[in-house]
Parts: structure tokens; C-alpha cells; sequence
């Protein structure tokens, strides 16, 4: 099956540092990337959706400018947390998807990102 | 109001029972749904798709009520390793709407 690849899958990081988390699409063109972050016991809240070659589309709530997002190739996406502060640790998982809606989403294994 | 809601649980029960819970979607344009299950905060993976007609995998079984907005789960002769955390979610367009998700811990 699609294999996305999340890296790295945990992080300890001072507070001001900022952190990159790549997403990889292994086996299949990712035309579509999904940034998602979980704080215990909630919901996963999509953060940026990310065409290949374009501006992220960003939910409402997240700022772009603290969460910036690249997705220069068809298998490759990052988010970097610019200035990262004890409240952005959480639990960041993308996906990718090949495209169309009704392709299924394909999960990386996560980032648990924990900010002192 | 969240797009998608669920009992948190959690829903304790001995190997062998029978387990189900519902969730309920704020969107009546969404298009589809899905089952997903997650461990300890691990990336959350495809349980099952659920269709209108509604559908069963092995002990599982999915409904989809369009009119109330809700679906179900049911999970027959519990196992140890169907403790999880289930997650609800809903498709409109490109985006997935995540419930907080329902717990289900398995007890021998």
C-alpha cells in the first residue's frame, strides 16, 4: 500500500528554536499534502492544505507565518514552526493524497514535538 | 458547533462483548465517512469506510444515517487488541473532519 514517511517522529527542542518536519510520499505522487496537529484527548485539526508547486492554503486560526509550509515536489512537504514555544508542542501528522476526492488520504507516523 | 462529535468514552468491556457507539456530523453536504483507529497518539489508520447501505468487515460493522447525521460502529467478539481510540470522520470536498474519537479498552 501508499507509504508516507514522517520525520523526524519525535523532537525535544528549546523554546525560540525553530523545527522543520518533513512528510515523503514513498511510492506515489502526492499532488496534495495535509498538515494536521493533536493536542491530548482532542480531535486531529487540519492546519494547511498543500498543492505541489503553490501557496499552502492555511484554516482559519493558524498563522502562516509561524507555520511555514513547502511543498516544492510531488513527494516531499515540510512544516517548519518558526520560533517554537511551549504551547506548539503537540502532535503534527501530515498526509498525502495522489489527488481527486475521492483518493484516500495516506498518514505519516506523526511528530510529537515537545517545546521546553 | 465541532463538525463531527463522539462520545469520548471510555467504553470498558471484557473479550467478547459486543461494542458499538455513534457519532454525529454537523454537515449534511458531506460526502462521505470513515472509521479510523489510533493508538497511543500514533498516526490514525483506516478502519473501514461506511456507506449508506451500511457494510461489515469481519467483527466490525458501519451505519450511516443521512437523515439523523450519524454513524455507528459496532465491534462483535471483542479482542485485546481493539482497545483504541476510534475516530469518526467525515469527507466534504478535500478536507477530513476528525472526531476527538470514542475509547474502547478491551479487558481480559
Amino acid at each position: 500500500g501508499a507509504v508516507v514517511s514522517q520525520h523526524p517522529s519525535w523532537v525535544i527542542c528549546k523554546s525560540g528554536t525553530s523545527v522543520k518536519i518533513e512528510c515523503r510520499s514513498l511510492d506515489f505522487q502526492a499532488t496534495t499534502m495535509f498538515w494536521y496537529r493533536q493536542f491530548p484527548k482532542q480531535s486531529l485539526m487540519l492546519m494547511a492544505t498543500s498543492n505541489e508547486g503553490s501557496k499552502a492554503t492555511y484554516e482559519q486560526g493558524v498563522e502562516k507565518d509561524k507555520f511555514l509550509i513547502n511543498h516544492a515536489s510531488l513527494t516531499l512537504s515540510t512544516l517548519t514552526v518558526t520560533s517554537a514555544h511551549p504551547e506548539d508542542s503537540s502532535f503534527y501528522i501530515c498526509s498525502a493524497t495522489g489527488g481527486g476526492n475521492n483518493q484516500p488520504q495516506h498518514f505519516g507516523d506523526g511528530t510529537r514535538l515537545s517545546i521546553l | 458547533r465541532k463538525e463531527v462529535e463522539q462520545d469520548p468514552g471510555p467504553f470498558n468491556v471484557p473479550e467478547g462483548a459486543t461494542v458499538a457507539f455513534n457519532c454525529t456530523y454537523s454537515n449534511s453536504a458531506s460526502q462521505s465517512f470513515f472509521w479510523y483507529r489510533q493508538d497511543c497518539r500514533k498516526e490514525p489508520k483506516l478502519l473501514m469506510s461506511v456507506y449508506s447501505s451500511g457494510n461489515e468487515d469481519g467483527r466490525f460493522t458501519a451505519q450511516l444515517n443521512r437523515a439523523s447525521q450519524y454513524i455507528s460502529l459496532l465491534i462483535r467478539d471483542s479482542k485485546l487488541s481493539d482497545s483504541a481510540t476510534y475516530l469518526c470522520v467525515a469527507f466534504n470536498d478535500y478536507k477530513l473532519s476528525f472526531g476527538a474519537g470514542t475509547t474502547v479498552t478491551v479487558r481480559a
